[in-house]
Parts: structure tokens; sequence; C-alpha cells
């Protein structure tokens, strides 16, 4: 059956430093890979979307790899603020464009 | 536009009572999903409309569970009767027929059962 794991760990980082979230899936050729932010008692809001022949997508201080021989997408903030602290969840969608979501991972940027 | 709004934001109720929850999609969005999140399960999809039409409900968990879209402004999911397993927050989302891929969420129902 389709899998998407992300890490249940916490990412803890310090404020300034690179955040690097890792996104990985089996059993699934997604077209579509997006990114989600989840702030506690929120719905997720989207940030980014990338498609299997885009290698890597950008938007202010996030950036967005997408690697479909690994089956794998990286997601990076840089300049990590307090302000990022939150839950990422990254959703993969095929022809269908409905979206599947990984159970996220939680950030925590220190000051 | 005010997004996706969701009501209630809480619900508590005892077990056996009908629940119903409330969505309004935000204008001009075709598709409307409901999903439910636990810590156990992460987010999962329960139902989605296109134009008001159920398309796909095969993440509805049994019969106790149903939703109705029966115009482009309103859908409601019910549960009945509800139990304690029941116990999640539940989000709707909408999206554009131009953009399926990008969802919006509303701030969701937490929902318990006692």
């Amino acid at each position: 059956s389709q899998k998407i794991e992300q890490n249940s760990e916490a990412l803890n980082i310090q404020e300034g430093k690179t955040a690097t979230l890792t996104c990985n899936y089996t059993n699934y050729s997604p077209a579509y890979l997006q990114w989600y932010r989840q702030d506690p008692g929120r719905g997720p809001v989207f940030l980014l979307l990338i498609r299997e022949n885009e290698k890597e997508k950008r938007k202010e201080r996030l950036k967005v790899t997408f690697d479909t021989t690994l089956k794998q997408s990286l997601f990076h903030i840089t300049a990590s603020q307090p302000a990022d602290s939150a839950t990422y969840l990254c959703a993969l969608s095929g022809g269908s464009y409905i979206p599947t979501f990984g159970r996220g991972t939680s950030l925590i940027v220190h000051p | 536009d005010a997004g996706v709004i969701q009501s209630p934001r809480h619900e508590v109720t005892e077990m056996g009572q009908e629940v119903t929850l409330r969505c309004k999609p935000i204008s001009g969005h075709d598709y409307l999903f409901w999903y439910r999140q636990t810590m156990m399960r992460g987010l999962e999809l329960l139902i989605y409309f296109n134009n008001n039409v159920p398309i796909d409900d095969s993440g509805m968990p049994e019969d106790r569970f149903s939703a109705k879209m029966p115009n482009a402004s309103f859908s409601t999911l019910k549960i009945q009767p509800s139990e304690p397993r029941d116990s999640a927050v539940y989000f709707c989302a909408s999206s554009p027929r131009t953009s399926l891929n990008e969802q919006f969420f509303g701030p969701g129902t937490r929902l318990t059962v006692l």
C-alpha cells in the first residue's frame, strides 16, 4: 500500500540556521508533491507544490526538492525564525490531483 | 474572502448522540473535502464533492458517517450514533477546479465523544 513517511520526532534548530525536513514515500508514483504548514489549533496551509519533472522549487526562504528516483522530497527553510515553528506536512497526488498527506514533522526554532 | 468556515469549533457529546459538523467553502471553489485528523492516523480524507456531487466516499469509516452538500455554499458531516473512537479534529477544505492540488482548509472542529 502507499506509504508516506515523515520523521515523527521534532526537529529542533537554532534561529538563523537552515531547517531541513524529509518526506519519503513508497509504492507510489506521484505527479505532484506539496508541502503544507500547520499551526496548533489550525488547519493546514498550502506552501509549495512541485511537479515530478521539476527537481527544485523556491519561494522566498523556502526550497523544495523532489527526487523521484530516491522517492524523496526535502523541504528547506533558510535563515529560520522562531515564527517558522510549526508542523510541516507533505502531501502527494497523482492523476486525480487529490492529495494524500503524511503525518507531519514538528519544527521548533529556538531564539 | 473569509476563507473556509466551519462550525462548531468544539463539540463535546456523549456516546450515542448525533453530531452534525458544518462547512461553508470558499465562494467559487468547485471541490469540497472532509478530513479527519488524529495523532495515530494523521490527516485522512473521508469524502470529497465536485459541484455538490459526492465523488469518492471510500474514506468514510462506516455507515454511521454521512455527508451532504445541498448547495455550493454548504456541506454537513453527520455521525449517528457517535462513539468515543470518533473523537478527532474534523477539517473541511475546498479547492478551485483550476488548482486541485492546493487545498484551503478551515479551522477544524474538535470533536470529543465521551
